[in-house]
């Protein structure tokens, strides 16, 4: 899986958007992209994925470069629930028997002041 | 559906003794995970299941760890010999599909801890 870049730590206040960026510049026309987010004591929980298009659901959105060389996830109103370890994670569509493992960074720590 | 569930969430064990831990992933999925975090660090793979079949293992899995996943239900990892370098949180994860298209559904975790 390619590599990703993401800043160690970021800071917001409640209720404001957050955006997360991500680079991955060697990301090859078949790797989605995916977030997820661990809050402290607790497994990491799924948030998001896409491939080219830019993506929606209920908990966040992801905004995709149209070179697809970085990625931006979207909180629309940081609440203190929101306080966690993001992972930006590159995985291969999974042709062939492609590596199915998620390769985990360090992620960004995302602190809310309330 | 629960989601994925570990069991136990909690275990202190002595240098050298065994340690089993269960997974029981979401239903329908027929793709499992392990994966071992230490603190500060992200999740680290450990080995990889499609329904009962054992398709990856990491270099990480030395020869005291061995997992199963009979009739490709639940699961189980298990450390011989426990060492203190073991202590970490072991994460279990679920999927119904393989490869980029598919997130994965993880677990509470067990927290080993190795005196």
């Amino acid at each position: 899986d390619a590599k990703t870049t993401q800043p160690n730590s970021m800071e917001s206040n409640e209720e404001e958007p957050v955006h997360l960026p991500c680079n991955h510049s060697t990301i090859s026309g078949t790797d989605y992209i995916h977030w997820y987010r661990q809050l402290p004591s607790q497994g990491p929980e799924y948030v998001i994925h896409g491939l080219t298009s830019n993506v929606n659901n209920r908990m966040a959105s992801l905004a995709i470069a149209e070179d697809r060389k970085s990625s931006t996830l979207i909180l629309h109103r940081a609440t203190l629930r929101d306080a966690a370890v993001y992972y930006c994670i590159l995985r291969d569509v999974g042709y062939g028997g492609a590596t199915n493992k998620l390769i985990f960074g360090t992620g960004t720590l995302l602190a809310v002041q309330p | 559906d629960t989601g994925v569930s570990q069991d136990p969430r909690h275990k202190i064990t002595k240098r050298g003794q065994n340690v089993t831990f269960r997974c029981d992933p979401i239903s329908e999925h027929n793709r499992l995970y392990w994966y071992r975090q230490t603190l500060g660090q992200g999740p680290e793979f450990l080995t990889y299941f499609q329904n009962e079949a054992q398709l990856e293992k990491s270099r990480l899995l030395s020869d005291r760890f061995s997992a199963e996943r009979p009739k490709g239900s639940f699961s189980t990892l298990e450390i011989q010999r426990t060492e203190q370098g073991d202590s970490a949180m072991y994460l279990c994860a679920s999927s119904l599909g393989g490869g980029g298209r598919y997130e994965q559904y993880f677990g509470p975790g067990t927290r080993l801890t190795v005196t």
